[in-house]
């Protein structure tokens, strides 16, 4: 049974960094490109950044491009996400998922909320 | 930047078809895919690559593409069908993706 699970969320302050991971099983993940989509309180999905199976191909939406890095560690079948420079406006949801078209699969999300 | 245009809302009664459209520059030369997501879950996948239904989703789901419109079609929508759903493809200009603004479904 393919499973993904998120964790680091949390409440953190405007300007700061926040380190989120994703946990793969049941499936080849070092054979997977990896996708990390949020959702803002209300809104609707946003394709954040995928990395393909090395990791050596990453792409970003323009919004948090040089501010978010997507990152994985195929021998520990995780999936991260390391976002610095944060804003109120990062506040949402975040998901990852299998595959980058696809989305086969998806996690249950960790919330990450930037707030004074 | 690229946009996949949604319209907010389709209301349907239950048995009757609904019929949801994604717009998009560069939908003749890129798939389209469709989620559906139910209040406080995860989306789930319904259609990838324009029309390919996923094992696991009813028949009634069904997707097709045309020039600049994708079409997800619920034959028969059911009131379990009531959701957000959202069509995602890849832009023109290399590897990066967009999901489409959402559309509330009612099914009453």
């Amino acid at each position: 049974e393919v499973q993904l699970v998120e964790s680091g969320g949390g409440l953190v302050q405007p300007g700061g960094s926040l380190k989120l991971s994703c946990a793969a099983s049941g499936f080849t993940f070092s054979g997977s490109w990896m996708t990390w989509v949020r959702q803002a309180p209300g809104k609707g999905l946003e394709w954040v950044a995928n990395v393909d199976q090395d990791g050596s191909g990453k792409y970003y939406v323009d919004s948090v491009k040089g501010r978010f890095t997507i990152s994985r560690d195929n021998a520990k079948k995780s999936l991260f996400l390391q976002m610095n420079s944060l804003t109120a406006d990062d506040t949402a949801v975040y998901y990852c998922a299998k595959d980058r078209a696809t989305l086969d699969y998806w996690g249950q999300g960790t919330l990450v909320t930037v707030s004074s | 930047s690229y946009e996949l245009t949604q319209p907010p809302s389709v209301s349907v009664s239950p048995g009757q078809t609904a019929r949801i459209t994604c717009s998009g520059d560069a939908l003749p030369k890129k798939y389209a895919y469709w989620f559906r997501q139910k209040s406080g879950q995860a989306p789930v996948l319904v259609i990838y690559e324009d029309k390919k239904r996923p094992s696991g989703i009813p028949e009634r789901f069904s997707g097709s593409s045309s020039g600049t419109m994708a079409t997800l079609t619920i034959s028969g929508a059911q009131v379990e069908d009531e959701a957000d759903y959202y069509c995602y493809s890849k832009d023109s200009s290399g590897d990066h993706f967009v999901f489409g603004t959402g559309t509330k479904v009612t099914v009453l």
